[in-house]
């Protein structure tokens, strides 16, 4: 079946603008992550969705970036007034959801390159 | 603060070797234990999930954990040139995480010829 997919898969832009992450997960999967990986460095939590709601949030670096998941589907991670510090891999992963073991299991989309200059 | 450990690496092995990859975990309630692949360029690949103490083994893959010692390992057997990656431990968060993971650094792999 179609794995989790993101879009676009390359961003460049420039220091100040805003800009929208797009991820569609696994269908059936109900749990739905952003990860933030700079060059060289590990995978960085930004927020997690369950269905529509997100009650994890702890990961956002700042005020200037924000998510939002609809109808426990596509997720569109928003960055304003993007900072060249933002630039990084955004990855996007999907999980079954719910309370077993094997909910936790995490699959990921092929990430989106951002660089802001 | 919830941590999960590895060795960074580099960690060389020729080619048919056994390549041994460690991770420790501070979180005592964490249930469910992962290793992702990545390649260079690359979003990460799940390609073990353990769950109870022991062994599980995948193929060339073994998977070892110890919750007692707070402890998982991965084995690669006969390693392959395309097996060299970073190897990426990840835990789940425990309590009412949820599913949220956390990720150790990852420990380069290369298999040489």
């Amino acid at each position: 079946g179609a794995g989790v997919s993101q879009s676009p898969s390359n961003k460049v832009t420039e220091k100040g603008k805003d800009v929208e992450l797009r991820c569609d997960p696994i269908s059936g999967h109900t749990a739905l992550y952003w990860y933030r990986q700079r060059l060289g460095q590990g995978l960085e939590f930004l927020i997690y969705f369950q269905g529509n709601s997100a009650p994890d949030k702890s990961g956002l670096p700042s005020d200037r970036f924000s998510a939002e998941r609809t109808g426990e589907s596509v997720s569109t991670l928003t960055i304003q007034r993007t900072q060249q510090e933002d630039s990084a891999v955004y990855l996007c992963a999907s999980s079954l959801g719910g309370r077993g073991l094997a909910s936790y299991e995490q699959y990921f989309g092929p990430g989106t390159r951002l660089t802001v200059t | 603060q919830k941590e999960v450990e590895q060795n960074s690496g580099p960690l060389s092995v020729p080619e048919g070797a056994i390549a041994s990859l460690n991770c420790t975990y501070s979180d005592r309630g964490s249930q469910s234990f992962f290793w992702y692949r990545q390649y260079s360029g690359k979003s990460p690949e799940l390609i073990m999930s353990i769950y109870s103490n022991g062994d599980k083994e995948d193929g060339r893959f073994t998977a070892q954990l110890n919750k007692a010692s707070q402890y998982v390992s991965l084995l690669i057997r006969d390693s392959q040139p395309s097996d060299s990656a970073t190897y990426l431990c990840a835990v789940d968060a425990g309590g009412t995480s949820y599913g949220k993971l956390t990720f150790g650094q990852g420990t380069i792999l290369t298999v040489h010829p």
